[in-house]
């Protein structure tokens, strides 16, 4: 299996600054066809995770373009800048480029 | 709209069975893949299987911690979604989520708000 690692477990953010989350796989997620399966979701308190990040780096429809996606094939970076109050939640990186899909293990993030 | 709706989670014992369904709506359900994912509390989603569309014969995957014991199937007149859990242990406690998996930009779009399932005597 894929084996996603997220650092850091958790984060806190003063409103209006920038918090960055770290992805690290296994093994490369870049596909034969060019595409780099990492994606990347939110799971606010209570709710089912909501997509964030597709293909590394494609921001999801509706989704704040304070939100980014960067990375390389195997280790991957979500930066949210000017972190607003409704960003409170779990993030969690995913890979879809092979069978088990698999997500890391979460970072919650925190408002000061 | 698109709508994912899951049922049947409950208190079940260890060893016992489960079947949870999940009512699809809002979109042509046959043209989907539609998986299973679980949460356990406090921890992150695993990743349970999927059965994919009509266009790939709803052939299915699972993960092989649960191959063999979960079933998923589908009822394509019906729009529903099935998990067909056996032999369930402790540590299947969980919520489930169904999610349909769009094959354009190859991830999950949209998930249901999930049933909760805890196993225990």
């Amino acid at each position: 299996d894929i084996v996603l690692t997220q650092a850091p477990l958790s984060v806190s953010v003063t409103p209006g600054e920038s918090a960055s989350i770290s992805c690290r796989s296994s093994k490369s997620l870049l596909s034969s066809k060019g595409i780099t399966s990492l994606y990347w979701y939110l799971q606010k308190p209570g709710k089912s995770p909501q997509l964030l990040i597709y293909r590394m780096s494609n921001l999801a429809s509706g989704v704040p373009d304070r939100f980014s996606g960067s990375g390389s094939e195997t280790d991957f970076t979500l930066k949210i800048s000017k972190v607003e109050t409704e960003d409170v939640g779990v993030y969690y990186c995913a890979q879809f480029l092979e069978y088990p899909r698999t997500f890391g293990g979460g970072t919650k993030l925190e408002l000061k | 709209e698109v709508k994912l709706l899951e049922s049947g989670g409950g208190l079940v014992q260890p060893g016992g069975s489960l079947r949870l369904s999940c009512a699809a709506s809002g979109f042509t359900f046959t043209d989907f893949y539609m998986s299973w994912i679980r949460q356990p509390p406090g921890k992150a989603p695993e990743w349970l299987g999927v059965i994919r569309n009509k266009a790939n014969g709803y052939t299915t995957e699972y993960n092989p911690s649960v191959k063999g014991r979960f079933t998923i199937s589908r009822d394509n007149t019906q729009n529903i979604l099935y998990l067909q859990m056996n032999t369930l242990r402790a540590e299947d406690t969980a919520i489930y989520y169904c999610a349909r998996f769009t094959t354009g930009y190859w991830y999950f779009d949209f998930w249901g708000p999930g049933t909760m399932v805890t196993v225990s005597s």
